[in-house]
């Protein structure tokens, strides 16, 4: 079965272009979550969805980032304008339910230069 | 910022050796949820704990939910060289909560 598909796997981009990452959840999951892993502030919650609403978006950095999820299958997770600070790896897991297990994805390392 | 500690931060280990790491928060946790990652994938529920004093085994690891509800630990008994990772504590203060990570432990197993 696949698990959570998140693309690019890699993004190198400069300081002010819009970045977009995509994340696929797993058949079924009702929860998809975006983190943040930096070496500063570890794995940090971004924003999670539930039915495809999100009801927690209080770990968004700022308003140059933005999430959605148009349907079951598929969410983004947007950053206009970039910033080199925004460099880490984002990763998008999904459950069952909002306190299910989480199963993450391999993650986007982005790059911002 | 985060609110878990994890210690120590990273172990360099013999292989066939026990390993021990622990978890601590200040606030009160109802559940306590263990992770490890490989290098370049996301993290991989390794453990769960949900009720004060439980231990809990997957194989060669253990777990447990401190008495306090402010601490957890993971053991590794036997290590080997696929046990290498990041391993993370998580928790979360109650069910309508979302869970918080801790910074990790980074273990390297020497052959």
């Amino acid at each position: 079965d696949a698990g959570v598909i998140q693309s690019p796997r890699h993004e190198v981009t400069e300081m002010g272009q819009e970045v977009t990452l995509r994340c696929k959840p797993i058949s079924g999951h009702n929860s998809l979550f975006w983190y943040r892993q930096t070496m500063m502030r570890g794995l940090e919650l971004l924003i999670y969805f539930n039915n495809n609403v999100p009801i927690d978006d209080s770990g968004m950095p700022e308003d140059r980032f933005s999430a959605k999820m148009p349907n079951a299958s598929f969410s983004t997770l947007k950053i206009q304008p970039s910033e080199p600070r925004d460099s880490a790896v984002y990763f998008c897991a999904s459950s069952f339910s909002p306190n299910g297990e989480q199963f993450f994805g391999p993650g986007t390392r982005l790059t911002v230069l | 910022g985060q609110q878990l500690n994890q210690s120590p931060q990273s172990m360099f280990i013999q292989e066939g050796e026990d390993v021990s790491m622990n978890c601590t928060s200040s606030s009160i946790f109802n559940t306590w949820l263990w992770y490890k990652q490989d290098p370049g994938e996301g993290p991989v529920l390794l453990i769960a704990l949900y009720k004060a004093g439980e231990l809990t085994s997957n194989g060669r690891l253990t777990a447990q939910f401190g008495i306090t509800r402010k601490d957890s630990f993971l053991n590794i008994s036997a290590s080997i060289p696929s046990d290498v990772g990041i391993y993370f504590c998580a928790g979360r203060k109650t069910s309508y909560d979302k869970v918080i990570f801790g910074p990790g432990t980074s273990l390297s197993v020497i052959p």
